[in-house]
């Protein structure tokens, strides 16, 4: 079966300061891969798809950039963290299938608190 | 552009009582429609989903939902509540998409559930 892991569950930076936070993904292979952020008392903002190593798509202009250095890795970063980059972070998987939409299965989040 | 609605930001409901949770969206073919279920500080998990054939879904945990095409409307509905269905529930919208683009979803705003003794 598949299973998503994110780490760490929770953090606390100053702000400026960079920022990386990993998910894997267990038992599939060339997944598509997301990232959302979820603001406090309000839905699910996607941030970053990918549909394989390196191709990266971003949804909204902002301050974190992603990465996929491997087919069941993505990586959430930033340079220097902004006060309104607070939120909970959520990484989704899917599966690669055309001509339909797939579910999507999330991870238990990582909450990042910015100081 | 697809889109959801969630008209309800807080329900309460009794434990016992029924519930249904409504979700209404925007989308100018067959949409393809999940919902979501997320305890706090929890990710999200799939309660049930609607791609095609019966429009009566059921889902895990005794939820069922709905889709009704002529009122844009997939609501989702419990019999009878039990405490530890407190959450926050996510309706959200697909479409299909090519081989080798992402499927993405728009998601409503959330409804959350307080369920008192």
């Amino acid at each position: 079966s598949q299973t998503i892991h994110q780490w760490p569950a929770t953090l606390v930076q100053p702000v400026g300061s960079p920022l990386s936070l990993e998910c894997t993904v267990e038992g599939t292979s060339n997944p598509n891969l997301y990232w959302y952020r979820q603001a406090a008392g309000r839905g699910l903002q996607l941030l970053f798809y990918s549909i394989g190593i390196d191709q990266i798509s971003s949804e909204v202009p902002q301050n974190l950039s992603a990465s996929r250095p491997q087919d069941r890795q993505f990586i959430l970063s930033s340079k220097k963290l902004l006060l309104s980059d607070s939120g909970f972070y959520l990484c989704a998987w899917s599966v690669q299938r055309g001509g339909s939409t797939d579910t999507q299965y999330f991870g238990p989040g990582t909450r990042l608190t910015v100081l | 552009a697809q889109s959801v609605t969630q008209p309800d930001i807080h329900i309460t409901v009794s434990e016992g009582a029924s519930l249904e949770l409504r979700c209404n969206y925007s989308y100018g073919a067959t949409p393809y429609l999940f919902w979501y279920v997320q305890s706090p500080g929890q990710g999200l998990q799939l309660l049930l989903k609607y791609f095609s054939g019966d429009t009566l879904v059921q889902g895990i945990k005794g939820f069922e939902a709905e889709f009704k095409r002529s009122q844009s409307s997939f609501n989702l509905r419990k019999p009878s509540v039990h405490w530890s269905d407190a959450a926050e529930y996510f309706c959200a919208v697909g479409a299909p998409v090519n081989t080798g683009t992402a499927s993405k979803l728009t998601f409503g705003t959330g409804t959350r559930l307080q369920v008192t003794l």
